[in-house]
């Protein structure tokens, strides 16, 4: 199972609004809404951010929002903020066997 | 509160043996999977696989098929990662990751994260 295509970094500056997608094929993106999004600081964990295509955790700010359209999900930040940047990761449900599969990650930098 | 607790960070040689664990707690640990995640120095997340701690049935993404061993506990509620013969490309942080109870099968908690060094 290859892993979801994902841009290797994206950056914007504070205020605006940033997306990043993830590519995967009819046999889990486009199959299942059970696409999520991690963001990871370095040395920590990942912490999900949005589940199940476009739900936010309790917690989360309303300034994430995902979508999906086929293969292809997103992430999209509006109103960046510095704390904001991170490393962000997709992943989705690939079936029974493979369960689950990762995104390479892409890297947002506030600018 | 669901929480996953990890074991602490390993320095092995290369062949050595090892076994890492991770204990689950503030929830139903029979009734959710927990699944394991490398992370390699510098890298992003690769999913290895995931078991069924009800049943113990386990599942490998293909690239970690054969390379390592998920099992579990129940009855302490923990499940374990563990590799026969180490290798240097096994260096890397390793994470146990569950769904969040009653709100997305997808991983929702994760532990700490175990740091593994393989080097001689």
């Amino acid at each position: 199972q290859s892993a979801l295509t994902q841009p290797a970094s994206v950056s914007g500056s504070p205020g605006q609004s940033i997306t990043i997608s993830c590519t995967g094929t009819s046999s889990d993106v486009g199959s299942y809404n059970l696409v999520s999004w991690y963001q990871q600081h370095p040395g920590k964990a990942p912490k999900l951010m949005i589940y199940e295509v476009s739900k936010r955790p309790s917690g989360v700010s309303n300034r994430f929002s995902g979508s999906k359209s086929g293969n292809t999900a997103s992430l999209t930040i509006s109103g960046l903020q510095a704390e904001d940047e991170a490393d962000y990761y997709c992943c989705s449900y690939a079936g029974s066997s493979t369960s689950w599969v990762f995104g390479g990650g892409t890297k947002l930098t506030v600018l | 509160e669901v929480q996953l607790v990890q074991s602490g960070a390993e320095v092995k040689k290369p062949g050595e043996s090892l076994k890492i664990s991770c204990k689950g707690s503030g929830y139903s640990f029979t009734s959710y999977w927990i699944g394991w995640v490398r992370q390699m120095p510098g890298k992003g997340l690769e999913w290895m696989g995931i078991i069924y701690p009800g049943d113990s049935d386990t599942r490998y993404s293909p690239s970690f098929q054969g390379q390592v061993t998920i099992s579990a506990d129940k009855s302490i509620s923990t499940a374990y990662l563990q590799w026969s013969s180490l290798k240097a490309s096994d260096t890397a942080m390793y994470y146990c990751v569950t769904p969040w109870p009653t709100v997305t099968m997808a991983p929702g908690y994760w532990g700490q994260g175990t740091l593994v060094t393989v080097s001689s």
